[in-house]
């Protein structure tokens, strides 16, 4: 198993661009979530989805979308992008509530 | 709401010494705590569980209801210990809301 994998693992954007961050799990997990991890600030649930075709907001979902039409996709989408947004995206996946969450390697984002 | 406190940014420590990563939450109901571990360049990952009750790499944490509590301990720190620790709360159905985060320098 690869467990979750994230695409791409850089990225630089201009302010303004869009793009979307890729995020998949081979586990048949129901359970998804993006974070985006910044200085200080620790893991910052950005938005969850609790199975396919349900997704729900976290604590900063400002700015970003996102959609699960399948178990194992969960793509995170950037609507327009600004330097706040300059992070660390980590997305996760889990069998259970509450369990242990599986982390992917991370997106590292610029945004100039 | 659920909601995690790890008080310190930074502990450094030398090599041999005990080593404390303190953690307090605020849930209403009964909470699933975790600590979760980052090495560097490496993803984040499960260092344990307060319901599985193990010392996992020497570490230890007890479950506090009275003071809310979850702190991380070892009693005798190595080098290959540094790392960044985020202590996790879930409660209920909810996913997990994590900590800020401690950064754990062991020095040789």
């Amino acid at each position: 198993n690869a467990g979750v994998t994230q695409t791409p693992k850089f990225q630089v954007l201009k302010t303004g661009q869009s793009m979307t961050l890729q995020c998949a799990q081979d586990m048949n997990h129901e359970y998804m979530s993006w974070y985006r991890q910044d200085p200080g600030m620790g893991l910052r649930l950005i938005h969850y989805s609790v199975g396919a075709g349900i997704t729900d907001q976290g604590e900063v979902p400002n700015g970003y979308n996102v959609s699960r039409s399948t178990t194992e996709d969960f793509p995170l989408r950037l609507l327009s992008a600004a330097p706040s947004q300059t992070s660390v995206y980590f997305c996760a996946s889990s069998n259970t509530l509450p369990g242990e969450q599986y982390f992917g390697p991370g997106t590292r984002l610029t945004v100039t | 709401a659920q909601r995690v406190t790890q008080p310190e940014k930074l502990l450094s420590v030398f090599k041999g010494a005990p080593v404390e990563l303190k953690c307090n939450y605020s849930y209403s109901g009964s909470p699933e705590l975790f600590w979760y571990v980052q090495y560097s360049r490496q993803r984040l990952q499960l260092l344990l569980r307060h319901i599985s009750r193990e010392s996992i790499k020497g570490f230890t944490a007890d479950l506090n209801k009275g003071e809310t509590s979850f702190h991380l301990k070892k009693p005798f720190a190595q080098e290959e210990d540094s790392a960044m620790y985020y202590c996790a709360l879930s409660g209920g159905s909810y996913i997990p809301t994590f900590g800020r985060g401690t950064s754990l320098i062991v020095h040789p």
